[in-house]
This record gives structure tokens, sequence and C-alpha cells, in this order.
């Protein structure tokens, strides 16, 4: 199974609101990703985790939280967004030896279409 | 740093006719190299990979590249292509060295193939 799940599908908010972002995988990946995607553009890279740890945050406002509560789910948590981070959100997850290897396939979910108003 | 070139922002082609999809890549390492296709409203999928060995690569769904390391490209290849086809893909490329720890994926900008009846 190299399913990632991602929920909600779509989600609506407000400027002033809060909301969560969720990512899940059971393949026993220790690299978790966010990506942000905007229309007809390539995937950024937002955040990875490895085993659970923080290792790259690519200078992401901090209005985007990541959590990793486990090895299995990685959380993006949303709070004061503008227009402009409207975009589709991607989680991806991949086996992260402890070197580090890069030749790591990542496995992406559906994603999440955000809509600030 | 790594950078990877997709050559044309679209492709139209008719249905069951052969189909190239070029990617150029800058590196002077060793690179891994990847293809991924996404759907309208979809995450991204792995049509294939390259890391070592054999320099013909064949994925799913009848697709194939080569990797040409004189040339420094990762063409997608089909020979007869579908209308279920139609999506966007994208070429991305392994950097060995992004963050010391942990490797990243870099992507084109994409190729738009539209198969038409």
């Amino acid at each position: 199974d190299t399913e990632v799940t991602q929920t909600p599908k779509h989600l609506v908010m407000g400027m002033t609101n809060k909301k969560s972002l969720k990512c899940e995988q059971h393949m026993g990946h220790r690299a978790m990703y966010w990506y942000k995607q905007k229309a007809k553009k390539p995937p950024e890279l937002m955040f990875v985790y490895s085993y659970e740890k923080l290792s790259i945050n690519e200078s992401v406002p901090s209005r985007f939280s990541p959590e990793c509560p486990n090895s299995s789910l990685l959380n993006l948590h949303l709070h004061a967004l503008q227009p402009e981070d409207s975009a589709l959100y991607l989680c991806a997850s991949s086996q992260e030896g402890t070197s580090g290897r890069s030749t790591d396939t990542q496995y992406f979910g559906p994603g999440t279409r955000l809509t600030v108003l | 740093a790594q950078s990877v070139t997709q050559l044309d922002s679209q492709v139209p082609v008719f249905e069951e006719a052969p189909v190239e999809l070029r990617c150029n890549y800058s590196s002077s390492v060793s690179v891994y190299l990847f293809w991924y296709v996404q759907y309208p409203n979809q995450g991204l999928q792995l049509l294939l990979k390259y890391l070592s060995g054999s320099t013909l690569v064949k994925g799913i769904n009848g697709f194939e590249a080569e990797f040409n390391k004189s040339q420094t490209s990762f063409h997608l290849r089909k020979p007869s292509v579908h209308i279920s086809d139609t999506a966007e893909y994208f070429c991305a490329v392994s950097d060995l060295n992004y963050g010391g720890s942990q490797g990243n994926l870099i992507f084109g900008k994409g190729t738009k193939l539209s198969v038409k009846p």
C-alpha cells in the first residue's frame, strides 16, 4: 500500500479562522513533507519532518505551523491566512534512512484545496 | 544548486500518436531523476525514476524515460497515448546536498499533455 491520505479535500476559511490540515500514512515512512502548489505551478517545499523532528523549514511564514504527533501523522495548522495562501497543499512521505538517502521516492497524497476569503 | 528545465509548457497530441516530454537538468554530480504525473484536481503520482543502472527506465501506464548523462536529459516517452493520459507531467531531480541531511526534490515547471481524439 503506497497511500497517503489527506483531509479535508477542500477547505474554505476566512482570514481570522484557525484550521488544520491532516495527513496520514501507514507505510512506515519516517520522512514526511508539506508542499504548497499554486495553479499551473510545480509544488514548492514548505516543511520536512524526519523521524518526527522538523528538519527543513523553507522560511515559511509563522501563520503556517506544522506538527508531527507521531510517525504516521502530519498536521499543518493554519491561522490568520491571507488570500494569497489559497493553493493546493500536498503532503508526501518517504522512507528515511539515518543517512538521509535522497533516493527515497516521495509518495504524495491527493492534496487539500484551500481557499482563503 | 540543481535545476530542472521542462522545455515545453504544453504538448497537444492526437490519440494513439507517440509523445515525448522533454526534461533537462543541471548538475555536475550524480543525480536521481523522477517523473510524476498529476491528473486534474489530484495529487502527484510517481511514473518512474532513475537512480542508477540501465539508462532506459520503464514506468507505469506504458511510459518510459531515458537517462542521457552527456546531454543531461531525462525525456519521457510513450509510443501511443490515450485520452486518459491528459494530465500535467513534472520532472524532478533529487538534490543530494540540500539541507545536509535530507534530500530534496526540485521540480520542473511542468508540461501539460493534452490528448485529443
